[in-house]
C-alpha cells in the first residue's frame, strides 16, 4: 500500500498550545494536501502544498514539506476547543488521484 | 449552492441484497470519487471518474459498481451486500486532480 503516515496517531493538548502532526510518504508527489475531519462529517480541506514549495501559511496553520524526507508536517498554533477533530494527509504519487493517511486524533482540552 | 450531497445518510440492509449510493454536486466538477472511511484504514479510494463515462479504479475496487452518465451524478452500486462493507462511504469531487477536494457529508452503511 502507498498510504501515507502520520504521527502521532493522537494528541491531547491544551487550548492555547500549539498542536504539530506528521506525516510521512514513500515515493515522489505533485503535491501534498492536508484535510480536517471533524466526528462524523465529511473532510474539509485545509492547505495544498506542492512539491517545489518548502512552507505555506493558512491563518494559524503552517505547513511544511521536506521532499529529501518525504515527509511534511501540520503546525496549528495558538490551539482552541473547535480545532479538535482529526486530521489527515494526502498525497498523490504523480497520479491524478489521492492517497490518504490514517489520520491524527487531536483533542484540544478547554 | 448545495455543493455535494449524498443520499441516503443512513442505511441498514442486509448480506446479499443490492444497496446503490447516490452522490451528486452543483458545481459541474469534472473528477469524483467514491472513498470508505473504516478504523484503522483511514479513507481507501473505491472508484474515480475524470469526466462522464470515464472511470478507474482505487485502491479497493472489488464488490463496488459504479457509473457517470451525467457530470454531476456518481453513483456507487453494491451488486451483492457482504458484512465487510460495512462503512462509511464519503463521495468527493474536484475540478481537476489531484487538487483540492470538496467532500459530501457522508452515507453509514451497516451490512447485517
Amino acid at each position: 500500500s502507498q498510504q501515507g503516515e502520520e504521527d502521532p496517531q493522537a494528541l491531547s493538548i491544551q487550548e492555547g498550545e500549539n498542536a504539530t502532526m506528521n506525516c510521512s510518504y514513500k515515493t515522489s508527489i505533485n503535491n501534498l494536501q492536508w484535510y480536517r475531519q471533524n466526528s462524523g462529517r465529511g473532510l474539509v480541506h485545509l492547505i495544498l502544498i506542492r512539491s517545489n514549495e518548502r512552507e505555506k501559511h493558512s491563518g494559524r496553520l503552517r505547513v511544511t514539506l521536506d521532499t529529501s524526507k518525504k515527509s511534511s508536517s501540520l503546525l496549528i498554533t495558538a490551539s482552541r476547543a473547535a480545532d479538535t477533530a482529526s486530521y489527515f494527509c494526502a498525497t498523490d504519487y504523480n497520479t491524478d488521484k489521492l492517497i490518504f493517511g490514517t489520520g491524527t486524533r487531536l483533542q484540544v482540552f478547554p | 449552492d448545495a455543493g455535494i450531497t449524498q443520499s441516503p445518510r443512513y442505511k441498514i440492509t442486509e448480506t446479499g441484497r443490492q444497496v446503490t449510493l447516490m452522490c451528486h454536486q452543483t458545481w459541474s466538477h469534472s473528477y469524483m470519487f467514491w472513498y470508505r472511511q473504516d478504523l484503522g484504514h483511514g479513507l481507501r479510494l473505491i472508484y474515480y471518474s475524470a469526466a462522464a463515462d470515464i472511470t478507474d479504479k482505487g485502491e479497493v475496487p472489488d464488490g463496488y459498481v459504479v457509473s457517470r452518465s451525467k457530470t454531476e451524478n456518481f453513483p456507487l452500486t453494491l451488486e451483492s451486500a457482504t458484512r465487510s462493507q460495512t462503512s462509511v462511504y464519503f463521495c468527493a469531487s474536484s475540478q481537476t486532480s489531484p487538487e483540492t477536494q470538496y467532500f459530501g457529508p457522508g452515507t453509514r452503511l451497516l451490512v447485517l
